[in-house]
């Protein structure tokens, strides 16, 4: 059963453009929403995580945009470069609960 | 750098043999997470320890197994390989156990199973 589902699975932006990658969950109890960021050969690492009591938050050029009743949120990267190229991880988990819920995953290209 | 490392990096085994990996926790954490990672798809939960005892347990059968160390470190054992088991396995650290605390990932162990 797939509890947090994300898209798209590829994504190439411009260099300067804006990425957008978005996530739907299932289960209402989920109450914490990471994002993370894997290049390849390396372990995935945290950029930027919401909890449900807002509806944004932002660090830097990174920004998650959170809709509880619709249980979807989204990570928007902003004036995206070459370097932000990875793969992107959205998850959930519950407060009490041990593990994170991933989403598949998306692979972002920037075009320089 | 998030500070949590594992061993080995690569590893191959063949169908039906028995593997151990490590993983040494970021300093200060006390729980450590076990996830699979099969190629083009996101980490998958295996379990959690937490103070030296399972704290949780995802859909995994029971040839996998784990330990956890007086010093946090922890192990992840996988008994009668079979050709699925090849993913990359990453161990998460983090502190306080069920409670809402960032994970943080090492780089993982790719293991091929033949």
């Amino acid at each position: 059963q797939q509890q947090v589902k994300q898209s798209p699975q590829s994504l190439i932006v411009q260099k300067g453009g804006i990425s957008i990658i978005n996530c739907a969950y299932e289960n209402t109890a989920f109450d914490y929403f990471p994002w993370y960021q894997q290049f390849p050969g390396k372990g995935p690492a945290l950029l930027i995580a919401i909890r449900p009591d807002v509806s944004e938050k932002k660090e830097g050029r990174f920004t998650i945009s959170f809709n509880k009743s619709a249980k979807q949120f989204s990570l928007h990267i902003m004036d995206s470069q070459p370097g932000d190229s990875a793969t992107y991880f959205c998850a959930a988990s519950k407060q009490g609960a041990q593990k994170l819920v991933f989403g598949q995953g998306t692979r972002l290209t920037i075009n320089p | 750098e998030t500070g949590v490392t594992q061993s080995p990096t690569h590893l191959i085994k063949t169908r039906g043999q028995q593997v151990t990996l490590r993983c040494s926790s970021q300093s200060g954490h006390n729980t450590v997470s076990w996830y699979q990672q099969a190629l083009g798809q996101g980490p998958q939960f295996i379990f959690q320890y937490y103070r030296e005892e399972e704290n949780g347990r995802g859909n995994f059968p029971p040839r996998f197994s784990g330990l956890q160390f007086p010093n946090y470190s922890s192990e992840l054992n996988v008994n009668a390989l079979e050709l699925d088991d090849s993913a990359l396995y990453l161990c998460a650290s983090s502190l306080g156990g069920g409670r809402r605390e960032t994970q943080y990932f090492g780089p993982g162990t790719r293991l091929l199973v033949l």
